[in-house]
């Protein structure tokens, strides 16, 4: 079956170290989104993908970068991370720009 | 671990019962609205969706509601289980597959009574 995956499931990481996470869909959607989900606050767009070597920033973009090289990844990388940036975060992707989004199982995300 | 529902509106209801969970959404040009439920631990999960041109849509034990008038959207559960206990929230599109794509609510906490 097609799916969303989502790795680490868990990460420690200390201030300032350089942290990757990965999502990895087998749907051949073309977009992808990173988000992250704070208590106090709904799902916040990081940054999303319409296709190959497409990106683009979301609403909570700075501190992060992504690539997208192929249509099944979307690698969300923190360049520094910093204890603001410990959160749940969620990798989704969609056939349709707007339309219904199916999400990963989420990463948890701790900066120490 | 801390759960996504701390610090949400709650829904109490018996098991067996309806429920009925409310979203009232911002933009008058949202076209399109997605349900999600999240359950403790794990990514949101597509229920149902509607468009603007529909008023009502059913599912399986699931019906979302639609009015534009006082852009109100609603998620009617029957015979609620104990497996519906999770987050649920509404989505929304702008329309225009807009960069931003679809904005997301808060979410409402569903507890489940025996």
């Amino acid at each position: 079956d097609a799916e969303i995956t989502q790795s680490p499931r868990h990460k420690i990481t200390e201030t300032g170290r350089q942290v990757t996470l990965a999502c990895h869909q087998t749907w051949n959607h073309n977009n992808m989104f990173w988000y992250r989900q704070d208590l106090g606050h709904g799902l916040r767009l990081i940054h999303y993908s319409y296709g190959v070597q497409d990106t683009n920033k979301g609403e909570v973009s700075d501190g992060y970068s992504v690539s997208r090289s192929n249509t099944e990844d979307l690698p969300l990388t923190l360049e520094s991370a910093a204890s603001s940036q410990t959160s749940v975060y969620f990798c989704a992707s969609s056939w349709d720009r707007g339309r219904a989004q199916y999400f990963g199982p989420g990463t948890r995300l701790t900066v120490l | 671990g801390e759960s996504v529902g701390l610090h949400l509106p709650t829904l109490s209801v018996q098991e067996g019962d309806n429920s009925i969970i409310n979203c009232a959404y911002s933009n008058s040009a949202s076209d399109y609205f997605i349900w999600y439920k999240q359950e403790s631990g794990k990514g949101p999960q597509f229920i149902i969706d509607i468009r603007s041109n529909m008023d009502k849509r059913q599912g399986q034990r699931v019906t979302v509601l639609l009015n534009k008038t006082v852009k109100h959207l609603s998620l009617q559960i029957a015979a609620t289980q104990p497996g519906d206990s999770a987050v649920y929230f509404c989505a929304e599109n702008i329309g225009g597959g807009g960069a931003d794509g679809l904005t997301f609510g808060k979410g409402t906490h569903l507890i489940i009574q025996p």
